[in-house]
């Protein structure tokens, strides 16, 4: 059974910091690894998708990697602001059919960028 | 592009009343899922739908819960009766598996509490 595990589960930073979130997945046999972004009583929104053939996806100031024979991905944020506040998911997508849909989730990171 | 439309928002209703909650995709994605998310966690698949068949509903509480997608667009999630543990958030997602990318696309969900 596929577990993910997000580490830390909540970060304090100042704005201007770079930072790293972490993500372990413990099946490296995945379709594919996507970060979400979700805010207060909202819905999640897609950030990155890595296919499981690819080692990084970069958009804007954030960077994903992917290493799947370890199991782990970072998402990287450059030059964090207040607005990145909000909590970072991380999910896995299993190889095989019509599967790719059933994602495991993390726990999430909950990220607050202070002014 | 209109992207995945959910309703209701938000529902306040008492154990052992029902509830439905509605759902739709993406214009032109073929599947469409249930996610619940309980406070605190990463959210969970529920049911998997590809066009109006059901692909996966092995986390699906079906003494309570059912769901349909008549006509592969639209779909209906119930529950019936609710328990105080069906408090969650209810995700749908929608996913075009076009150049086989497989991402998914979450709407802003309906948030239950059962009192």
């Amino acid at each position: 059974k596929q577990e993910v595990t997000q580490i830390p589960a909540a970060l304090s930073v100042p704005e201007g910091e770079n930072l790293v979130l972490n993500c372990s997945f413990t099946d490296s046999a995945i379709y594919n690894l996507q970060w979400f972004r979700q805010d207060p009583g909202k819905g999640l929104t897609s950030l990155l998708l890595i296919q499981s053939s690819q080692r990084e996806q970069t958009s804007g100031r954030l960077n994903a990697s992917l290493d799947k024979s370890s199991g782990r991905s970072t998402l990287y944020i450059a030059a964090s602001q207040p607005g990145d506040s909000a909590t970072y998911l991380c999910a896995v997508s299993p190889r095989g059919g019509t599967s790719y849909g059933k994602l495991t989730f993390g726990q999430g990171t909950i990220l607050t960028v202070h002014p | 592009e209109a992207g995945v439309a959910q309703s209701p928002r938000y529902k306040i209703i008492e154990k052992r009343q029902s509830v439905a909650f509605w759902c739709n995709p993406i214009s032109g994605h073929a599947t469409l899922y249930w996610y619940q998310q309980i406070l605190g966690q990463g959210p969970k698949l529920l049911i998997q739908f590809q066009n109006n068949g059901v692909v996966d509903d092995s986390q699906l509480p079906k003494d309570r819960f059912s769901a349909e997608r008549l006509k592969g667009v639209d779909s209906t999630l119930k529950i019936q009766p609710a328990k105080l543990e069906d408090s969650a958030v209810y995700l749908c997602a929608s996913s075009f598996r076009g150049p086989d990318t497989g991402e998914l696309f979450f709407g802003e969900g309906s948030r239950l509490t059962v009192l």
